[in-house]
């Protein structure tokens, strides 16, 4: 079955420093992998997405992310930090098939992106 | 029309009361999926329709919800007799077919039952 882990439930960075938050994921089949954005009171907002050909996808807001088979990883990056990124970060797969149905998004848990001064 | 839109955005209720939220999706998308998310925690699927028939439904869905597209435009989700556990937010989302388009979110219907 298909399942992802984000890795740190909250991550605290200086503006201006890297983001990274990480993202491993199982399938049995080749995904499709998301990032998506949500802020305080707002719904979530695709930031980018992976389907084939190039493994490095950049996303809105400066992010981007690389997609790595032998690590089943999905790390979504910033080069430096902006006040304007807090929110809390979702990673998610979609693959065919599952055990279950012919279509789902399966989610992690999130990740909280805490930006200090 | 630029977005999803779900209504109400908050709802009080008394334990055994019914609820239900309405959501209206993007207008050219013929996909509409029903997600619940808690605290700390993703969101879970709970059902999806591809215009008006309902494709997929969750194990984890109590029978005392129910959800219905029955135009294949605008959806509902019904939950009776709803009990404490049920306080969550239910967000809804529409796409395009196919499994790599990007679902569109609304802002969610937060759920508190007391």
């Amino acid at each position: 079955a298909q399942s992802v882990t984000q890795l740190g439930s909250h991550v605290s960075v200086s503006e201006g420093a890297l983001v990274l938050l990480r993202c491993n994921y199982s399938s049995s089949v080749p995904p499709y992998l998301f990032w998506y954005v949500q802020y305080p009171n707002q719904g979530l907002q695709l930031l980018l997405k992976y389907t084939t050909g190039a493994t490095l996808v950049k996303g809105i807001n400066g992010f981007e992310a690389e997609f790595k088979k032998s690590e089943t990883s999905f790390h979504l990056t910033k080069p430096s930090a902006h006040m304007s990124d807090a929110a809390e970060y979702f990673c998610a797969v979609s693959a065919y098939f599952t055990m279950d149905s012919n279509y789902q998004l399966i989610w992690g848990a999130g990740t909280k992106l805490i930006i200090k001064p | 029309d630029t977005g999803v839109s779900q209504n109400p955005r908050h709802k009080i209720t008394k334990r055994g009361q019914n609820v239900t939220f309405r959501c209206d999706p993007i207008s050219e998308h013929n996909r509409l999926y029903w997600y619940r998310q808690t605290l700390g925690q993703g969101p879970e699927f709970l059902t999806y329709f591809q215009n008006e028939a309902q494709l997929e439904k969750s194990r984890l869905l109590s029978d005392r919800f129910s959800a219905e597209r029955p135009k294949g435009s605008f959806s509902t989700l019904e939950i009776q007799r709803t009990e404490q556990g049920d306080s969550a937010m239910y967000l809804c989302a529409s796409s395009l077919e196919g499994d790599f388009y990007e679902q569109y979110f609304g802002p969610g219907t937060r759920l508190t039952v007391t």
